[in-house]
């Protein structure tokens, strides 16, 4: 069965950093391309960025507004997908959920975590 | 970047109701298009890939169709069950987007 766990959310004030994680397991973590989604209060869900596999290059993409503020990385050896913000927005404010892409069914975020949440606040 | 609007925003129907969700993109995507279900509280679920594919343990009542710039969601017997807000998203660029959601609600 394939599992997604995020950790790391929490409060923050405007200009601080934090670092989420996201846990896989159930399949072959090295050979899938993730995403990062958000969803801010009350709002819709935002595509923040990807990563591809390393044999693709691990190459990465990200939304305008969080571009050079983001980071997306990945430690295949321990499971695990990062994203790294930095200069935090009040407009971060979200649930934070990564995603699998494409990993059975082609081009889609197939696989979801339960989501945490991060509040950018003074 | 590609837009996605998703009309309409709010819908209230009955059990039993044929339901039918649009969602319009800024330029063609092709068939490129995937639809998401979100119950309050609960990460989105994929339910229709490629515009039109059923995922895997989605109940038939539910349809995608479309391509290029126009696609359509259709449910075509409302459940109490399918009360949630349903996204679409395309995955022709790289950078993907969503539309803005449709609330569903059972009179």
């Amino acid at each position: 069965e394939v599992q997604l766990v995020e950790s790391g959310g929490g409060l923050v004030k405007p200009g601080g950093s934090l670092r989420l994680s996201c846990v896989a397991s159930g399949f072959t973590f090295k050979n899938a391309q993730m995403n990062w989604v958000r969803q801010g209060p009350g709002k819709g869900l935002e595509w923040v960025g990807r990563i591809a596999i390393k044999a693709d290059g691990g190459t990465t993409d990200y939304m305008t507004p969080v571009k050079g503020r983001f980071t997306i990385s990945r430690d295949d050896s321990k499971n695990t997908l990062y994203l790294q913000m930095n200069s935090l927005k009040t407009e971060d404010t979200a649930v934070y959920y990564c995603t699998t892409d494409g990993h059975r069914v082609p081009a889609a975020c197939d696989f979801w975590g339960q989501g945490t949440r991060v509040t950018v606040s003074s | 970047d590609i837009q996605m609007t998703q009309s309409p925003s709010y819908l209230s129907a009955s059990v039993g109701d044929r339901v039918t969700i649009t969602c319009r993109a800024s330029q063609s995507i092709r068939r490129y298009l995937n639809w998401y279900q979100q119950k309050p509280g609960k990460a989105p679920k994929l339910l229709i890939y490629a515009a039109s594919t059923l995922q895997s343990g989605v109940p038939s009542r539910f349809s995608g169709g479309g391509s290029g710039t126009d696609f359509t969601l259709t449910i075509s017997s409302l459940q109490p069950e399918d009360s949630a807000t349903y996204y679409c998203q395309q995955s022709f660029s790289t950078r993907y987007s969503f539309g803005q959601g449709t609330k569903v609600e059972i009179k």
